[in-house]
């Protein structure tokens, strides 16, 4: 059982947007800074998001994040085929003293 | 360009040990935390070691201390996973990730990943 919960998958037509959540706890989510992966098949991952909501240089303004208590939140808008990949929430949690992952979230692009 | 190559993996008996390496280039590797990933085939990431720049700082996660190792050697610009006491739990894709510049640990690079295949 991952530390992190996200849902299995989700699932949005092209064009649309949709949203991804992460739900933790005080110990990591709550007093932490949360970053957001893609992985696309067969891939390795890919950072989309870290300090809650900042996107690394080359990374579409399609994705953003965001944070509220013990829950994050990936949104992906004007969904494309591409797009269609897993992804993961990501975190430092203090009492455990260590990196957290979500157990992923496959998106699929209708 | 940001590379990091990773080495050493294969097929190991369950018991046994083995070594993993990365090979980092194109940044100044002394300056940055790194981490080794892992992916269970099929499954999602693990995080399994954080080491600092300096190595003066060491986490493990709960599923590997005491039977895995993480180093590095700035000289060489490389990061080591030592693995002992294998299980057949330890097969995966490992990868060597860099920790970027926010404020937790986020892992900005990875590198392609080498496979480790626990079975006897």
């Amino acid at each position: 059982q991952s530390v992190l919960t996200q849902p299995p998958s989700v699932s949005a037509a092209a064009g649309q947007k949709v949203t991804i959540s992460c739900s933790g706890s005080s110990s990591n989510i709550g007093n932490n800074y949360v970053s957001w992966y893609q992985q696309l098949p067969g891939t390795a991952p890919k950072l989309l998001i870290y300090d809650n909501n900042k996107r690394p240089s080359g990374i579409l303004d399609r994705f953003s994040g965001s944070k509220s208590g013990t829950s994050a939140t990936l949104g992906i808008t004007g969904l494309q085929t591409g797009d269609e990949a897993d992804y993961y929430c990501e975190t430092w949690d203090t009492s455990l003293t260590a990196v957290v992952f979500g157990g992923g979230t496959k998106l699929t692009v209708l | 360009q940001v590379q990091l190559v990773e080495s050493g993996g294969g097929l190991v008996k369950p018991g046994g040990s083995l070594r993993l390496s990365c090979a980092a280039s194109g940044f100044i590797f002394s300056d940055y935390y790194m981490s080794w990933v892992r992916q269970a085939p099929g499954k999602g990431l693990e995080w399994i070691a954080y080491i600092t720049s300096t190595s003066d700082t060491i986490y493990y996660a709960d599923s590997v201390r005491g039977r895995f190792t993480i180093s590095r050697d700035n000289a060489k610009n490389s990061l080591y996973l030592q693995m002992t006491s294998v299980r057949a739990e330890d097969t995966a894709l490992y990868y060597c990730v860099r920790d970027g510049v926010g404020a937790m640990p986020d892992f900005d690079y990875w590198g392609q990943g080498t496979l480790v295949t626990v079975s006897s």
